[in-house]
């Protein structure tokens, strides 16, 4: 399977610190997307990376990506309670299908 | 803007009986669409995906089918639900031919008991 594995599968932090998450996955890939879904609602896009970029910016969000590691990272900084969500990774296998993976759930404490 | 409706919000139905689940999108042509089922506390399984009308590709064989009778509708159906048909379903669309982000609805809930 080619589907993307999120680490770890659950975080919890302090409000103001950064919260790390990391993805895995198995196979050659055109892009990276990380996804935000609040609890039982549909998933928000955040950023998509290129394979030929290695990391991308917007806001507080920081994602890396490393394609000779097969991983992704996404780092968010000084967290605040509205962070608390699960995030996903999604890989594509072509420019149509998108796998995704098990998701790590962000809890923030205020 | 581009918009996407899925309906119903939520479903109860008991076992063996059918399914019609409906994703329409406004404001774009010709968009790649998608059915995705989310288990309780897990990540989305991509169940079908379709690049045209009448074009479907099926990921996981299963109890389930898709159509795409109209560019922008896309419809998840079944004969006789099973237990295990249960959960979050979700319709994403993503413009066609290029590479960008995928735009998912605010999905349904489906208990079958």
């Amino acid at each position: 399977s080619q589907q993307g594995e999120e680490d770890p599968q659950a975080l919890s932090i302090q409000e103001g610190e950064n919260a790390t998450m990391n993805c895995s996955y198995k196979t050659s890939i055109n892009n990276l997307q990380w996804y935000r879904q609040n609890s039982g609602r549909g998933l928000v896009h955040l950023i998509l990376i290129r394979s030929n970029e290695r990391e991308k910016h917007s806001g507080r969000l920081r994602v890396t990506l490393d394609t000779s590691k097969k991983s992704s990272s996404l780092l968010i900084t000084a967290s605040r309670a509205a962070d608390t969500a699960s995030y996903f990774c999604a890989t594509d296998q072509n420019f149509n299908k998108f796998y995704f993976g098990s998701g790590t759930k962000l809890n923030v404490k205020p | 803007s581009q918009t996407i409706h899925q309906w119903p919000a939520t479903l109860v139905q008991p076992v063996g009986s059918p399914l019609s689940l409906e994703c329409t999108v406004e404001g774009t042509s010709n968009p790649n669409l998608y059915w995705y089922r989310q288990a309780a506390g897990r990540g989305l399984q991509l169940l079908f995906y379709s690049v045209g009308i009448g074009q479907i590709s099926s990921e996981v064989p299963q109890n389930l089918s898709a159509s795409r009778p109209q560019d922008r509708q896309f419809i998840l159906s079944s004969k006789k639900l099973l237990l295990s048909d249960s959960g979050f379903y979700l319709c994403a669309w993503k413009p066609g031919l290029a590479l960008d982000e995928q735009f998912f609805g605010p999905g349904t809930r489906l208990t079958v008991l």
